[in-house]
């Protein structure tokens, strides 16, 4: 089992519609959590780290983090096609892991 | 990206060849990391920095090695480079909370694409 997983897409949403992406981790004792925009060819750039249950707003970017069932989720409202990217999840238990990536592709 | 370079930014070499690729930030951080990022995998640890002369070993630290003389610098080196070593590898940094824990958000350099012959 992998310490994290995400689901790979791709995942096609309309030009101001919702994105929702979802990673689970494996590891009880993680402690942050954290979601990261890749362009392609590009590396991996910080959109949002969450510590605690429950939502983390910032902008368009909404992070829920829920610890009992081991479940984060990063969404993004009025999807707009330059948020067409890979997405990853990391988290810190006893070092960083990192998810496969999802997919995003905002169809104008 | 944040003050963050790498060197070289692609390469191409041969089997049993060594390799080494240089990592040099100017943010003064404590922590640096490197990855391997290979499709179907993501990212994955091969081995990070706490400090200088400090390093330790991360998810897939075999067939490299690591040294840090001084802050702003972490080398990764490919002791005899295998084709399975193909990929981009990525040089991160990070900082001390204040509370004293390495849970900061960590800071990526533009990556090195080697490919082994």
């Amino acid at each position: 089992q992998k310490e994290v997983e995400q689901n790979s897409g791709p995942l096609s949403v309309p030009e101001g519609a919702i994105a929702s992406l979802n990673c689970t981790y494996s590891d009880r004792g993680s402690q942050s959590f954290f979601w990261y925009r890749q362009y392609s060819g590009k590396s991996p750039e910080l959109i949002m780290f969450i510590y605690s249950n429950g939502d983390k707003e910032d902008g368009r970017f909404t992070a829920q983090l829920n610890k009992a069932s081991q479940y984060v989720s990063l969404l993004i409202r009025d999807s707009q096609p330059s948020d067409s990217a890979t997405y990853l999840c990391a988290v810190k238990s006893n070092q960083f892991y990192f998810g496969t990536g999802t997919s995003l592709t905002v169809i104008p | 990206d944040a003050g963050i370079t790498q060197s070289p930014r692609h390469k191409v070499t041969e089997t049993g060849t060594p390799v080494t690729l240089r990592c040099h930030q100017t943010e003064n951080h404590r922590y640096m990391y490197w990855y391997r990022q290979d499709p179907g995998h993501g990212l994955r640890l091969i081995h990070y920095s706490y400090g200088v002369k400090d390093t330790d070993k991360g998810e897939v630290s075999d067939g490299y090695s690591v040294s840090r003389s001084k802050t702003e610098d972490f080398l990764l080196t490919l002791e005899s480079a295998t084709s399975s070593q193909t990929s981009v590898y990525f040089c991160a940094i990070s900082e001390t909370s204040s509370s004293g824990s390495w849970d900061n958000e960590q800071f990526f350099g533009p990556g090195t694409r080697l490919t082994v012959l």
